[in-house]
């Protein structure tokens, strides 16, 4: 069974950039039929879809975040990463990796539910 | 973006008792649709997949229904590993949204 695992700072400045990676545990990130997610939950709140990578680095954004975030992926190292840029209070939140299964069919994209999903990791931003 | 509610917010429930949750979506979302389990500390588990299609090891007594904006979770017989916050899912357009979700708490 696959496995994902986040990493990074537990804490960040404000305006300062959180950079997280998700290490997934085959190479299933090369795999055209998955999709590769960030998800976050602030404190008392519920899920929030950042946006998703897919193998050849093309990417889907949360509109709300567009403007601050970017993902890469890295097959030969069988990961990907997050970075949101100029982050304040509102970004604290726990961070989740997750993969998705896709079929790609000439009408375009079905997207099913996110089956795998790493433990999380607490992101903080304070001074 | 597509608003999902859901209905409860929050309901006690106990063990053996059949629960039902519900998710509407602000438009229609086609079959795109997926119910999550959460606890606390844990990752969320992924239930059910295109709104009926039950994920592989999840428990039968957990099933999905529904069409167009209105969908439905049932438990059939509720376990005590199932008090948790459930979540719906729509993957039918960007972006990917999350109902508020639905606390499962011991009566």
């Amino acid at each position: 069974q696959v496995q994902l695992q986040e990493s990074g700072p537990g804490l960040v400045r404000p305006s300062e950039t959180l950079s997280l990676t998700c290490s997934v545990s085959d190479d299933s990130v090369s795999a055209a039929n998955f999709y590769w997610n960030w998800i976050r939950q602030p404190p008392g709140r519920g899920l929030e879809w950042i946006g998703y990578i897919f193998y050849n680095g093309r990417t889907t954004y949360n509109p709300s975040l567009e403007s601050r975030v970017t993902m890469s992926v890295d097959t030969s190292e069988n990961k990907f990463s997050l970075k949101l840029r100029s982050v304040t209070a509102a970004d604290t939140a726990i961070y989740y990796c997750a993969r998705g299964d896709v079929v790609l069919p000439p009408t375009g994209p079905k997207f099913y539910g996110m089956d795998v999903w790493g433990q999380g990791t607490t992101v903080a931003v304070s001074s | 973006a597509i608003q999902l509610t859901q209905s409860p917010s929050s309901l006690s429930a106990s063990v053996g008792d059949r629960v039902t949750i519900t998710c509407r979506a602000s438009q229609g979302i086609n079959s795109a649709l997926a119910w999550y389990h959460h606890k606390p500390g844990k990752a969320p588990k992924l239930l059910i997949y295109d709104v009926s299609s039950l994920e592989s090891g999840v428990p039968t007594r957990f099933s999905g229904s529904g069409s167009g904006t209105h969908f439905t979770l049932t438990i059939s017989s509720l376990q005590p590993e199932d008090f948790a916050t459930y979540y719906c899912q729509q993957l039918n357009s960007f972006p990917f949204t999350f109902g508020p979700g639905t606390t499962v708490d011991i009566k």
